[in-house]
């Protein structure tokens, strides 16, 4: 069993649509959480972290921890086709070490 | 300015070749990563520097070294290559301290025909 699972899509939705990007895990010493983000034929860069359990907001994006439930989630709101890329969660035990990746999920916002 | 820079961008080559992958940073980064992507995007770790020495090993054949010559590059050298070994690799550098966060190259796609 992988110590993260992600749903690899594709998933595609039309612009506007409110998008749900989810994780789980196994390991419960998981702390730290962040979303990459991948244009294609480029190397991911991280998009946003949260740290223990909680929501945290940045624009349209939304990051949710739930630990109790070994649950992440990334919401898009208003999403646009500039957001087509492939997401992964990725998340660490303690601060400086290292990451583990989910297998990310491809989304394509159409027109 | 590249923060993060590999290069080549693409390599095709035939089994049994040996060849080599360059990364440099210019971030000032401790330390310094190799990633292997397979084609489904899976992004799995193979080996972390930090200073120059090395902290990370995954299980990875032999046939795959990486050399550190100072902390702002990692090479990955890689012998006798095998069809399974086409994949993009890409090259990341973070900082100690924090939340680890991880630059990346632009990848390296290695084709083996």
């Amino acid at each position: 069993q992988k110590e993260v699972e992600q749903d690899p899509g594709p998933l595609s939705v039309p612009e506007g649509a409110i998008v749900s990007l989810n994780c789980t895990y196994s390991n419960s010493a998981f702390q730290y959480f962040m979303w990459y983000r991948q244009y294609s034929r480029k190397g991911p860069e991280l998009l946003m972290y949260t740290y223990s359990s909680g929501n945290k907001e940045d624009g349209r994006f939304t990051a949710q921890v739930d630990k109790s439930s070994k649950y992440i989630s990334l919401f898009i709101r208003d999403s646009q086709p500039s957001d087509s890329a492939t997401y992964l969660c990725a998340m660490t035990k303690t601060s400086g070490s290292r990451l583990t990746f989910g297998e990310g999920t491809q989304l394509t916002v159409n027109p | 300015d590249t923060a993060v820079s590999q290069t080549p961008k693409y390599l095709v080559t035939q089994m049994g070749n040996d060849k080599s992958i360059k990364c440099e940073q210019n971030l000032g980064h401790d330390t310094m990563y190799w990633y292997k992507q397979d084609s489904k995007k899976f992004l799995k770790i193979m080996f972390s520097y930090n200073n120059k020495e090395l902290i990370i090993n995954e299980t990875v054949p032999n046939r795959f070294s990486p050399k550190s010559p100072d902390k702002a590059h990692l090479n990955l050298h890689i012998n006798s290559l095998e069809l399974g070994d086409s994949a993009v690799y890409f090259c990341a550098s973070s900082q100690v301290g924090g939340i680890n966060e991880q630059y990346f190259g632009p990848g390296t796609r290695l084709t083996v025909t």
